[in-house]
């Protein structure tokens, strides 16, 4: 059974730093592009970035808001895909979404809740 | 940016009627690879999105057939054959075709 479960969330204060985990497992996770999304409190979905698998060069993708203070990474041999967030705004208060890609994002974590705030 | 529009933004639907979400490109979604990647998800309250339909029109495994997904190019429509109380949720269309990945706003199905 495929299976993401996303941690690390919390409370932060502006301009700190937060590091998210998505743990995989059910599936070849190195054989997959990984994305990131989030939803702020009552809004819609966004993208936030995507990193390719290892075959596929491994290389990333970030939306403009979040460019530049965000890094996604992977480690394939523990099928786990992170979010490394830098320079937190009050505007990156979402609960954050991993899911497997590259062109049918069919499995969804649960989400991490992600609150930036003095 | 690909900005993708859907109408309603409300839908209150009776039960066992159909109901029709209309979702709109601004460019293109026909990728260089000639497949078109819009796919619909749903949320459920409370819940993570779930992905229904890929590729326009095939539903991804355990979705009912009552889900059905159609267009092409810049527009495209989902339809629930007849909505039942699970359905009610908000859902989204999502463009994959070019980065940045965009979303729809959503609408909102909820029951009469």
């Amino acid at each position: 059974e495929v299976q993401l479960v996303e941690s690390g969330g919390g409370l932060v204060q502006p301009g700190r730093s937060l590091r998210l985990s998505c743990t995989a497992s059910g599936f070849t996770f190195g054989d997959y592009h990984m994305s990131w999304f989030r939803q702020a409190p009552g809004k819609g979905l966004e993208w936030v970035g995507l990193i390719r698998s290892k075959p596929s060069g491994g290389t990333t993708e970030y939306a403009a808001s979040v460019k530049g203070r965000f890094t996604i990474s992977r480690d394939d041999s523990t099928s786990i895909a992170y979010l490394q967030m830098n320079s937190l705004k009050t505007e990156d208060t979402a609960v954050y979404y991993c899911s497997r890609g590259p062109r049918a994002y069919d499995y969804w974590g649960q989400g991490t809740l992600v609150t930036v705030s003095s | 940016d690909i900005v993708m529009t859907q109408t309603p933004l409300s839908s209150p639907v009776t039960l066992g009627q159909p109901a029709s979400i209309s979702c709109r490109s601004t460019q293109s979604l026909v990728h260089s690879d000639g497949n078109t990647y819009l796919s619909w998800l749903q949320q459920r309250p409370g819940q993570p999105p779930r992905l229904l339909i890929y590729k326009i029109s095939n539903r991804f495994s355990g979705v009912p057939d009552r889900f059905s997904g159609s267009g092409a190019g810049t527009d495209f429509t989902l339809k629930i054959s007849r909505v039942e109380a699970e359905d009610v949720g908000v859902y989204y269309c999502m463009q994959v075709t070019q980065f940045p990945f965009t979303f729809g706003p959503g609408t909102k199905v909820d029951i009469k």
